[in-house]
This record gives C-alpha cells, structure tokens and sequence, in this order.
C-alpha cells in the first residue's frame, strides 16, 4: 500500500521556471487537495478536487494550476515560479468529502526558488 | 478565515498535562486534529462532528462546543512521543468547503 506518493521529493528552481509538482494515490480515493506549508503559518489550501474533472480554489491559488484528468493523480503546476512560493507542498486525498473525513497526507515536495 | 490556536508553543515534563485551544470566527461544521512530527507529513489523530462530540485516542482527547465554535484537545499524562507541532482544521457549516488549517501549536515533552 503506497498510499499517497509525490515527487519530486526536493526540488531547486530559478525565478521563472515552471514546474509540475506530481501526486498519485492509490486508495480509490475521490477527494485530493493540496497544501502548502510555511514556517509558523500551518498549512494553506492551494487547490482541491472532489472527483475527476473537478476541482475548485482554495486559499491561496494565485500561480499555480491543477487538473484532475483521473482519480489517481492530482498534478500541480507552478508557472513562473517565485521565491514566494518556496515552501513544502503536501498533496493530500481522502474517502469522504471535504472536511467529513481523515486527510491521508503524500510525504511532501521541499521546493526552494531562487 | 483562518482557525486561531493557543497557545502557540507549550513546553512540558513527561507525565504533565496540557490543553490546546482553537476557534473560529465562523460556524463550523467539522473540527479535525493532526499531529506534525519534524520533518514528516501531518498525521490525523480525530475528526469532532457538530453535536458537542467528544472522541479520544489513548491518552488524547478533544471536545467541541459548536456554540462558541471552538474546540480544545487535551493531552493527559504527556509521553515523549507527543511532541510535535499540533494543527486543527476546520470545516465550515457552508457546504462545499474543504479543510482550513490553524497556524499550530508546538509541543516539547522533555524527560
């Protein structure tokens, strides 16, 4: 059971690039979000789906996009990447809807962009 | 809106107890509780339904005032292993809303 898996684990970025930040789980799960998380600021919701082909903002969505083309994976891309959004990305699923039930958290993505 | 927790950092002896507080300036329907390890991804520990429910898991406990909107965890009898950083997630009565995290509150046991 691998449950959530992200990659890439660590990643260097220059200001500019683009990225995709990757995430699968493989637990039949319809509900996937993805979270940010800063030093002392706890976790921020970037985006959210609730099934293939869904998906809605969350807090803080501003340069980033996702799609939701199968209910596995859940990729999450940054354009024009800024030393704003260096931070740790967790990508999370769970089986009941958005705040009903247990988030299963990925290992998370370290992105540092300078 | 952002949950608030309080207190921002408590440092215990193994054995003590401690109570960690959030709140939300909106109705709430769900109040949810993880547990950050350094360095690893958030664990769940419970989920607190609207209807003043109280759950336990071993020796940690939460309950759920849905009239003031807050919710408190207490941690008895403090093992080494309950240090971490601890977040509540809130859910809004509005429907369609995913999880809102607190800014978390660091607990350092100490033998």
């Amino acid at each position: 059971n691998a449950g959530v898996t992200q990659t890439p684990k660590f990643r260097i970025l220059k200001i500019g690039q683009s990225m995709t930040l990757q995430c699968t789980q493989d637990m039949n799960h319809n509900y996937m979000y993805w979270y940010r998380q800063d030093p002392g600021m706890g976790l921020k919701l970037i985006y959210y789906s609730v099934g293939a082909g869904i998906t809605d903002k969350g807090e803080v969505p501003n340069g980033y996009n996702v799609s939701r083309s199968t209910t596995e994976d859940f990729p999450l891309r940054l354009e024009l990447a800024a030393p704003s959004q260096t931070s740790v990305y967790f990508c999370a699923s769970s089986l009941q809807g958005p705040g009903t039930g247990e988030l299963f958290f990925g290992e998370g993505s370290r992105l540092t962009v300078l | 809106q952002q949950p608030v927790q309080s207190p921002q950092a408590v440092i215990l002896r193994e054995g003590e107890d401690a109570v960690i507080n959030c709140s939300s300036s909106k109705a709430l329907y769900s109040v949810h509780w993880y547990r950050q390890k350094h360095g690893e991804a958030p664990v769940f520990l419970m989920i607190l339904l609207k209807g003043g429910e109280q759950k336990g898991h071993e020796k940690i406990s939460a309950s759920f005032n849905e009239k003031k909107q807050q919710s408190s965890l207490y941690l008895t009898a403090s093992q080494l292993s309950y240090s971490g950083t601890y977040f509540c997630g809130t859910r809004w009565r509005q429907a369609g809303t995913a999880l809102i995290f607190g800014k978390g509150t660091t607990l350092s046991v100490s033998s």
